[in-house]
């Protein structure tokens, strides 16, 4: 099993349209759950961090469920420049703070 | 503030050559990291690097692969007798300091080609 699973993608949308990103992680002594994102032959971009209670950054809403192991990301009203790949990140601090990327899910948002 | 620079941003290299790919972290940061992405795939973890010292090194294959980070100067990613499969691109990243929600910073990485 990987230690961080995202849904396979891609997801292609009509720009306006509402769309939820889902991850899974392994490891139950994470602490520390981001977004990033990245397009494409470009470095990853911290997109969030992701929080117990929920967090919100305009159109972008993270979850967090950590009974669950489980990470969303929701984004509303995209837009075209929101095209890219969006990857899950865990990171543990065992001896520093290493970050796990899941393989990320494609987004295109279309006319 | 500059951001993470890395160089090359393109490296071509004959099979057995050396690759020597280098990370300047962002100023004032003392952590390094090191992932690679082959193409088609996730980023993986290969190895971090406080000045001096390796912490993590799990994700390092066994042979061919080093990494230092001297007290002064950029943090080295070396590649011995290169081949194919090492085609990839190779992102450092940088934080100030461990701990949980600790942003990491990445540089725009090097596309190592081996031919």
């Amino acid at each position: 099993r990987k230690e961080v699973e995202q849904d396979p993608g891609p997801f292609n949308v009509p720009e306006g349209a509402t769309v939820a990103f889902n991850c899974t992680y392994s490891n139950s002594a994470s602490q520390s759950f981001f977004w990033y994102r990245q397009d494409c032959r470009k470095e990853p971009k911290l997109l969030m961090s992701v929080y117990s209670s929920g967090n919100e950054d305009g159109r972008f809403t993270a979850q967090l469920n950590r009974a669950s192991q489980y990470i969303s990301l929701l984004i509303r009203d995209s837009k075209l420049s929101d095209s890219a790949t969006y990857l899950c990140v865990v990171g543990s601090t065992g001896g520093g703070n290493k970050l796990t990327f899941g393989t990320g899910t494609q987004l295109k948002v279309e006319l | 503030n500059a951001g993470v620079m890395q160089n090359p941003r393109h490296l071509v290299r004959r099979r057995g050559q050396e690759a020597r790919l280098r990370c300047s972290p962002m100023k004032g940061h003392s952590h390094v990291y090191w992932y690679r992405q082959l193409p088609e795939e996730g980023l993986k973890f290969m190895v971090y690097l406080q000045k001096e010292n390796i912490i993590d090194e799990s994700g390092m294959p066994k042979e061919r692969f080093s990494a230092e980070f001297p007290k002064e100067g950029p943090s080295i990613l070396r590649i011995q007798q290169v081949v194919r499969g090492d085609s990839a691109a190779y992102f450092c990243a940088s934080s100030p300091r461990q701990g949980a929600n600790t942003e990491a910073f990445f540089g725009q990485g090097t596309r190592l080609t081996v031919v």
